[in-house]
């Protein structure tokens, strides 16, 4: 059961445009999401987060959108770089059910983004 | 350079064999997580140590194990390996097990033959 749902595994962008990045989930449990960026060969990277208490978070060229009652978050890049082709991992945070005091992170299976020059 | 680091960077090893991949977590870092992330698949949450306890785990097969020694650095142990093992493992590292942010290693890529 994927709690985390990137429905799109690639997507292209002119260069200058908006880049829009999707991603569902399904438990409620999750407080805290964050987008994660991945080059070839190289580990995923922390982007930017949003908590659940906000519906939005802006960092220069990044902004996410938290949709709460649709479940639903987006990740926009405008304006798209080359430097964007990546591919992107949305991810979400909630305390571990054993009680514990811990947080996982869930993460979706990732969108190709490829920004065309 | 996101300060954590893992070795090996590749392992080529054969079916039934067993391995352990190392990870030194971010310099003052006491939380070291351990994902697996397969061919088209997002990545697997694995298992979970702070301070040298496990604190939580997550789809880790009976044939995987880790510890976080004194010193914080971390071993996945894999065993018995099955060529459904093949995959990238990485290691990340955050302050502590309340950290919603965590800095990631650029993996090993394991390979079964």
């Amino acid at each position: 059961d994927q709690q985390v749902k990137q429905n799109s595994p690639s997507l292209s962008v002119q260069e200058g445009r908006i880049s829009i990045l999707n991603c569902d989930y399904t438990n409620s449990m999750f407080d805290y999401f964050l987008w994660y960026k991945k080059y070839p060969a190289e580990g995923p990277t922390f982007l930017i987060s949003i908590s659940s208490i906000k519906d939005k978070n802006e960092d220069g060229r990044f902004t996410v959108f938290l949709n709460k009652s649709a479940k639903h978050l987006s990740l926009h890049i405008v304006p798209s770089q080359p430097g964007d082709s990546a591919v992107y991992f949305c991810a979400a945070s909630a305390l571990d059910p054993s009680g514990a005091g811990s947080y996982q992170l869930t993460f979706g299976k990732g969108t190709k983004l490829s920004v065309i020059p | 350079d996101s300060g954590v680091t893992q070795t090996p960077k590749h392992l080529i090893t054969a079916t039934g064999q067993r391995v352990t991949l190392r990870c030194s977590p971010r310099s003052g870092d006491l939380s070291v997580y351990w994902y697996q992330q397969s061919l088209d698949q997002g990545l697997q949450f694995l298992i979970q140590y702070y301070n040298g306890e496990e604190r939580a785990k997550g789809n880790i097969l009976e044939r995987f194990s880790a510890q976080q020694f004194p010193d914080l650095h971390s071993e996945l142990n894999l065993s018995s390996l099955e060529l459904g093992d093949s995959a990238l493992y990485f290691c990340a590292s955050s302050v502590d097990s309340l950290d919603t942010e965590a800095f990631f290693g650029q993996g090993t890529r394991l390979t079964v033959v």
